[in-house]
């Protein structure tokens, strides 16, 4: 199946910080997005994007299918920002595949 | 996109009793999976949930000890038997978006089950 990378794993900022969350995976995928887990377990649909460039408020994110990675950029960072971030990927089974995540810490 | 209900939301069981988690979506839906997530890790697929038919399990788990239903396109339910403490685990349920035709992965709330 696909291998799904997450770099890094874990990452600690301060408030208003920027940050960029990489995803890397091994084969063609048809489907691709990045979710937030907040402390309390729920996911949250942040992206979809098999390909190319969202941007949504302070988050945007850039998949570059050709080369297999996708990026999640954050700007100016906040406390609620804090949470797991997931990458997960499928092909044309649409069974997805997730990483293991990057552990954001925002600090006030 | 896809509002999917879960329940329960929370739940503290004891050890060799089972579990069922349901989840309900608010429209019809293709693909359905359940996922499960220990501790401090990632999302594991379990199974994908077929209307009509038995799910189809990943490796490592089984329809003894995870049995699935899915009697229509909108519900499915997640049994966790003979529960010990290494199940304790975040479930979760997932649909493909049916409305979009993408492969669009939406989540219910999650079931937090501890087991003492």
């Amino acid at each position: 199946g696909i291998q799904v990378e997450q770099s890094p794993p874990d990452l600690i900022l301060q408030e208003g910080a920027n940050s960029t969350l990489r995803c890397n995976f091994s084969d063609s995928v048809n489907n691709l997005q990045w979710f937030h887990q907040n402390p309390w377990g729920q996911l949250i649909n942040l992206f979809y994007i098999p390909s190319g460039t969202k941007q949504n408020g302070r988050l945007s994110a850039t998949t570059v299918a050709t080369e297999r990675y996708s990026l999640l950029y954050i700007s100016s960072s906040q406390t609620t920002d804090s949470g797991v971030y997931f990458c997960a990927v499928s092909g044309g089974s649409y069974i997805p595949t997730f990483g293991r995540g990057t552990s954001l810490i925002v600090h006030p | 996109s896809a509002v999917i209900s879960q329940k329960p939301s929370r739940d503290i069981c004891q050890r060799g009793t089972s579990l069922t988690i349901q989840c309900q979506v608010d429209s019809q839906v293709t693909m359905m999976f359940w996922y499960r997530q220990q501790p401090g890790q990632s999302l594991t697929l379990i199974a994908t949930a077929n209307q009509g038919s038995e799910a189809t399990y990943e490796s490592g788990f089984v329809i003894d000890k995870f049995p699935i239903s899915r009697p229509n396109l909108t519900f499915s339910t997640l049994t966790v038997s003979n529960m010990s403490p290494e199940d304790s685990s975040i479930y979760l349920c997932s649909v493909l978006d049916g409305t979009s035709n993408t492969g669009e992965l939406f989540f219910g709330e999650g079931s937090r089950l501890t087991v003492l």
